[in-house]
Protein backbone atom coordinates (compact mmCIF):
# COMPACT_ATOMS: atom_id res chain seq x y z
CA UNK A 1 0.00 0.00 0.00
CA UNK A 2 1.67 3.05 -1.10
CA UNK A 3 1.96 5.96 1.36
CA UNK A 4 0.89 9.62 1.27
CA UNK A 5 2.52 11.00 -1.85
CA UNK A 6 3.68 14.78 -2.51
CA UNK A 7 4.91 16.68 -5.18
CA UNK A 8 6.92 18.02 -6.35
CA UNK A 9 9.41 17.51 -4.11
CA UNK A 10 11.40 20.95 -4.38
CA UNK A 11 9.74 24.03 -5.38
CA UNK A 12 11.50 27.04 -6.48
CA UNK A 13 9.65 30.23 -6.71
CA UNK A 14 10.36 33.86 -7.75
CA UNK A 15 8.62 36.54 -5.72
CA UNK A 16 5.05 37.07 -7.23
CA UNK A 17 4.85 33.71 -8.91
CA UNK A 18 2.27 31.33 -7.97
CA UNK A 19 3.32 27.59 -6.33
CA UNK A 20 1.08 24.54 -6.32
CA UNK A 21 1.53 21.89 -4.14
CA UNK A 22 0.12 18.34 -4.60
CA UNK A 23 -0.91 15.44 -1.99
CA UNK A 24 -1.87 11.99 -2.81
CA UNK A 25 -3.60 10.64 0.36
CA UNK A 26 -2.84 6.77 1.41
CA UNK A 27 -5.29 4.43 -0.71
CA UNK A 28 -8.29 4.54 1.01
CA UNK A 29 -8.00 7.82 2.43
CA UNK A 30 -10.40 10.14 2.21
CA UNK A 31 -9.20 13.01 5.30
CA UNK A 32 -6.55 15.18 4.43
CA UNK A 33 -4.55 17.55 6.03
CA UNK A 34 -1.78 20.12 5.38
CA UNK A 35 0.99 21.60 7.99
CA UNK A 36 3.73 23.71 7.22
CA UNK A 37 7.36 23.57 9.16
CA UNK A 38 9.07 26.43 9.29
CA UNK A 39 12.94 26.69 9.58
CA UNK A 40 14.01 25.12 12.87
CA UNK A 41 10.50 24.87 14.25
CA UNK A 42 7.52 22.38 14.35
CA UNK A 43 4.62 21.56 12.12
CA UNK A 44 1.98 24.04 12.33
CA UNK A 45 -1.58 22.87 11.23
CA UNK A 46 -2.89 24.80 7.96
CA UNK A 47 -5.98 23.25 6.61
CA UNK A 48 -8.20 19.52 7.33
CA UNK A 49 -9.97 18.54 4.04
CA UNK A 50 -12.48 15.60 2.79
CA UNK A 51 -13.31 15.05 -0.54
CA UNK A 52 -14.62 18.24 -2.19
CA UNK A 53 -14.81 19.82 1.11
CA UNK A 54 -12.89 22.21 3.35
CA UNK A 55 -14.04 21.27 6.90
CA UNK A 56 -10.97 23.57 9.07
CA UNK A 57 -9.21 26.28 7.50
CA UNK A 58 -8.48 28.04 11.02
CA UNK A 59 -4.63 27.64 10.13
CA UNK A 60 -4.63 28.98 6.77
CA UNK A 61 -3.57 32.87 5.85
CA UNK A 62 -6.33 34.95 4.90
CA UNK A 63 -5.32 35.81 1.96
CA UNK A 64 -2.76 33.94 -1.14
CA UNK A 65 -3.72 30.51 0.37
CA UNK A 66 -6.36 28.39 -0.89
CA UNK A 67 -6.35 24.20 -0.30
CA UNK A 68 -9.39 22.25 -2.44
CA UNK A 69 -9.70 18.23 -2.68
CA UNK A 70 -11.50 17.20 -5.53
CA UNK A 71 -13.87 14.35 -6.27
CA UNK A 72 -11.07 13.02 -8.66
CA UNK A 73 -7.22 13.61 -7.95
CA UNK A 74 -4.96 15.18 -5.64
CA UNK A 75 -5.33 18.00 -3.19
CA UNK A 76 -3.87 20.98 -3.99
CA UNK A 77 -2.57 24.00 -1.97
CA UNK A 78 -2.38 26.86 -3.80
CA UNK A 79 0.59 29.94 -2.83
CA UNK A 80 -0.46 32.75 -5.03
CA UNK A 81 2.17 35.98 -5.37
CA UNK A 82 4.27 34.39 -3.16
CA UNK A 83 6.74 36.52 -0.50
CA UNK A 84 10.19 34.69 0.71
CA UNK A 85 8.21 34.30 4.16
CA UNK A 86 6.28 31.56 2.26
CA UNK A 87 9.86 29.71 2.75
CA UNK A 88 9.34 26.31 4.16
CA UNK A 89 8.13 22.74 3.90
CA UNK A 90 4.56 21.63 2.89
CA UNK A 91 3.86 18.87 4.26
CA UNK A 92 0.21 16.88 3.81
CA UNK A 93 -0.97 13.81 5.59
CA UNK A 94 -3.95 11.59 5.79
CA UNK A 95 -5.96 9.76 7.30
CA UNK A 96 -8.30 6.74 7.10
CA UNK A 97 -11.52 8.09 9.42
CA UNK A 98 -12.07 11.72 9.95
CA UNK A 99 -11.48 13.32 13.97
CA UNK A 100 -9.03 11.59 16.08
CA UNK A 101 -7.85 8.43 13.37
CA UNK A 102 -3.83 8.65 13.32
CA UNK A 103 -2.35 10.89 10.25
CA UNK A 104 0.62 9.36 7.93
CA UNK A 105 2.57 11.87 6.72
CA UNK A 106 3.75 12.49 2.92
CA UNK A 107 7.61 13.42 2.51
CA UNK A 108 6.59 17.08 2.10
CA UNK A 109 7.40 19.76 -0.34
CA UNK A 110 10.36 22.41 0.03
CA UNK A 111 9.17 25.40 -1.42
CA UNK A 112 11.90 28.05 -1.91
CA UNK A 113 11.11 31.42 -2.93
CA UNK A 114 13.68 33.33 -4.59
CA UNK B 1 -5.97 26.54 23.28
CA UNK B 2 -3.35 23.68 23.71
CA UNK B 3 0.57 24.39 23.66
CA UNK B 4 3.02 21.39 23.83
CA UNK B 5 6.35 21.97 24.95
CA UNK B 6 9.86 20.01 24.65
CA UNK B 7 12.15 21.33 27.10
CA UNK B 8 15.63 19.53 25.38
CA UNK B 9 16.49 20.76 22.11
CA UNK B 10 19.17 18.48 21.43
CA UNK B 11 20.37 15.11 23.00
CA UNK B 12 22.69 12.44 22.74
CA UNK B 13 22.91 8.93 23.30
CA UNK B 14 25.35 6.23 23.31
CA UNK B 15 24.06 3.04 20.46
CA UNK B 16 22.66 0.55 22.59
CA UNK B 17 21.90 3.24 25.73
CA UNK B 18 18.61 4.09 26.61
CA UNK B 19 17.19 7.89 26.53
CA UNK B 20 14.66 9.53 27.43
CA UNK B 21 12.80 12.18 26.18
CA UNK B 22 10.73 14.64 27.73
CA UNK B 23 7.35 16.36 26.60
CA UNK B 24 5.01 18.50 28.48
CA UNK B 25 1.68 19.76 27.61
CA UNK B 26 -1.21 22.58 28.48
CA UNK B 27 -5.14 21.09 28.08
CA UNK B 28 -8.48 21.95 29.94
CA UNK B 29 -9.79 19.39 27.06
CA UNK B 30 -10.09 15.51 29.09
CA UNK B 31 -10.04 13.46 26.07
CA UNK B 32 -7.45 13.95 23.54
CA UNK B 33 -4.51 11.91 22.27
CA UNK B 34 -1.02 12.16 22.71
CA UNK B 35 1.46 10.88 19.75
CA UNK B 36 4.98 11.26 18.96
CA UNK B 37 6.78 11.48 15.28
CA UNK B 38 10.33 11.13 14.49
CA UNK B 39 11.52 12.99 11.62
CA UNK B 40 15.10 11.87 10.01
CA UNK B 41 17.55 13.78 7.56
CA UNK B 42 14.91 12.64 4.93
CA UNK B 43 12.74 14.64 6.61
CA UNK B 44 9.85 12.11 6.21
CA UNK B 45 7.34 13.20 9.16
CA UNK B 46 7.68 9.06 11.10
CA UNK B 47 4.65 8.08 13.58
CA UNK B 48 6.96 6.24 16.87
CA UNK B 49 3.85 5.75 18.77
CA UNK B 50 0.19 7.16 20.09
CA UNK B 51 -1.82 7.54 23.09
CA UNK B 52 -5.12 7.51 23.95
CA UNK B 53 -5.29 9.77 27.00
CA UNK B 54 -8.44 7.78 28.45
CA UNK B 55 -5.70 4.59 28.60
CA UNK B 56 -4.13 4.17 31.84
CA UNK B 57 -1.51 1.77 30.28
CA UNK B 58 1.13 3.31 28.74
CA UNK B 59 1.54 2.90 24.82
CA UNK B 60 4.96 0.34 23.74
CA UNK B 61 5.74 -0.73 20.50
CA UNK B 62 8.83 -2.12 20.16
CA UNK B 63 12.07 -0.55 21.35
CA UNK B 64 10.04 2.90 21.73
CA UNK B 65 7.44 3.44 24.77
CA UNK B 66 6.02 5.77 26.88
CA UNK B 67 5.51 7.19 30.50
CA UNK B 68 2.16 9.00 30.45
CA UNK B 69 1.31 11.30 33.42
CA UNK B 70 -1.90 12.37 32.82
CA UNK B 71 -2.46 14.25 36.15
CA UNK B 72 0.87 15.96 35.65
CA UNK B 73 -0.04 16.90 31.81
CA UNK B 74 3.57 14.81 30.96
CA UNK B 75 4.20 12.56 27.90
CA UNK B 76 7.78 11.33 27.53
CA UNK B 77 9.52 9.33 25.06
CA UNK B 78 11.79 6.29 26.00
CA UNK B 79 14.20 4.76 23.22
CA UNK B 80 15.60 1.62 24.41
CA UNK B 81 18.82 -0.10 23.09
CA UNK B 82 19.49 2.87 20.94
CA UNK B 83 20.48 2.46 16.76
CA UNK B 84 22.48 4.42 14.82
CA UNK B 85 18.90 4.43 12.46
CA UNK B 86 17.50 6.59 15.77
CA UNK B 87 19.57 9.72 15.04
CA UNK B 88 16.26 12.15 13.83
CA UNK B 89 14.30 15.37 15.27
CA UNK B 90 11.41 13.89 16.99
CA UNK B 91 8.23 16.05 17.98
CA UNK B 92 5.91 15.54 20.41
CA UNK B 93 2.31 16.41 19.36
CA UNK B 94 -1.14 16.37 20.76
CA UNK B 95 -4.73 15.99 19.72
CA UNK B 96 -8.01 17.24 20.92
CA UNK B 97 -10.76 14.45 20.63
CA UNK B 98 -14.28 17.19 20.35
CA UNK B 99 -15.09 20.88 19.75
CA UNK B 100 -13.62 23.23 17.27
CA UNK B 101 -9.99 22.12 15.96
CA UNK B 102 -10.88 18.56 17.22
CA UNK B 103 -8.82 17.33 14.15
CA UNK B 104 -5.72 19.32 14.46
CA UNK B 105 -2.03 17.70 15.36
CA UNK B 106 -0.33 20.45 17.81
CA UNK B 107 3.32 19.78 17.87
CA UNK B 108 6.20 21.05 19.77
CA UNK B 109 9.67 22.15 18.62
CA UNK B 110 11.20 18.92 18.59
CA UNK B 111 14.03 17.57 20.47
CA UNK B 112 17.27 16.86 18.17
CA UNK B 113 18.15 13.20 18.84
CA UNK B 114 21.94 12.15 18.30
CA UNK B 115 22.84 8.48 18.27
CA UNK B 116 26.73 7.78 18.83
CA UNK B 117 28.70 4.94 17.64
Amino acid sequence: NAGVMQNPRHLVRRRGQEARLRCSPMKGHSHVYWYRQLPEEGLKFMVYLQKENIIDESGMPKERFSAEFPKEGPSILRIQQVVRGDSAAYFCASSLLKGTDTQYFGPGTRLTVL
Amino acid sequence: AQTVTQSQPEMSVQEAETVTLSCTYDTSENNYYLFWYKQPPSRQMILVIRQEAYKQQNATENRFSVNFQKAAKSFSLKISDSQLGDTAMYFCAFMKNSGAGSYQLTFGKGTKLSVIP
